[in-house]
């Protein structure tokens, strides 16, 4: 299988503590995402990266959220000191960015499910 | 597994029947739209995209329209299956900015 990966797929943890997930896009893909689903909503953006250089971060993203893609390639985001308010399903896409002259499309991982409690 | 959407919109279409799904997007300025299924514990996947300067596209048993004199975009599935179940979500894209997600759809498919 060679889409976009996960890890873990679920993670349980309790408020405080930190947590980190991981992202493997698409091999070829310079661009990844990160959003965060709650139930009854469509993802929120997080922050993106074109290869290692992060280029934006939502509002959404408090200080305790860090993401890192170091060698352009898998991604981590962690979370310090873990809230409840935390708990969401957290989605990672790469696409592949063709530049202003094209339009580019993102391909889904099948997310982390996180508990906080 | 888990569920997506508890308290989403539901739209019941018999097997076999066509379905709409609407999706009202907010910015005029975006000039790129996809729809994206996602089931039960698992993350979206895209279906079919069009550009701004087009009105219609078409795929494999979807079909997208797109109206931007009101800022509304449709998916047409034509006879819809069992395995077509699931959350529907427009996204949203203006050159240089983010992805905008739609709430969403749940289909349901009834034998």
């Amino acid at each position: 299988d060679t889409g976009v990966s996960q890890d873990p797929r679920h993670k349980i943890t309790k408020r405080g503590q930190n947590v980190t997930f991981r992202c493997d896009p698409i091999s070829e893909h310079n661009r990844l995402y990160w959003y965060r689903q709650t139930l009854g909503q469509g993802p929120e953006f997080l922050t993106y990266f074109q290869n290692e250089a992060q280029l934006e971060k939502s509002r959404l993203l408090s200080d305790r959220f860090s993401a890192e893609r170091p060698k352009g390639s898998f991604s981590t985001l962690e979370i310090q000191r873990t809230e409840q308010g935390d708990s969401a399903m957290y989605l990672c896409a790469s696409s592949s960015y063709p530049g202003l002259a094209g339009q580019e499309t993102q391909y889904f991982g099948p997310g982390t499910r996180l508990l906080v409690l | 597994g888990e569920s997506v959407g508890l308290h989403l919109p539901t739209l019941s279409v018999q097997e076999g029947d066509n379905s709409i799904i609407n999706c009202a997007y907010s910015n005029s300025a975006s000039d790129y739209f996809i729809w994206y299924k996602q089931e039960s514990g698992k993350g979206p996947q895209f279906i079919i995209d069009i550009r701004s300067n087009m009105d219609k596209r078409q795929g494999q048993r979807v079909t997208v329209l797109l109206n931007k004199t009101v800022k509304h975009l449709s998916l047409q599935i034509a006879a819809t299956q069992p395995g077509d179940s699931a959350v529907y979500f427009c996204a949203e894209n203006n050159y240089g900015q983010n992805f905008v997600f739609g709430p969403g759809t749940r289909l349901s498919v009834l034998p």
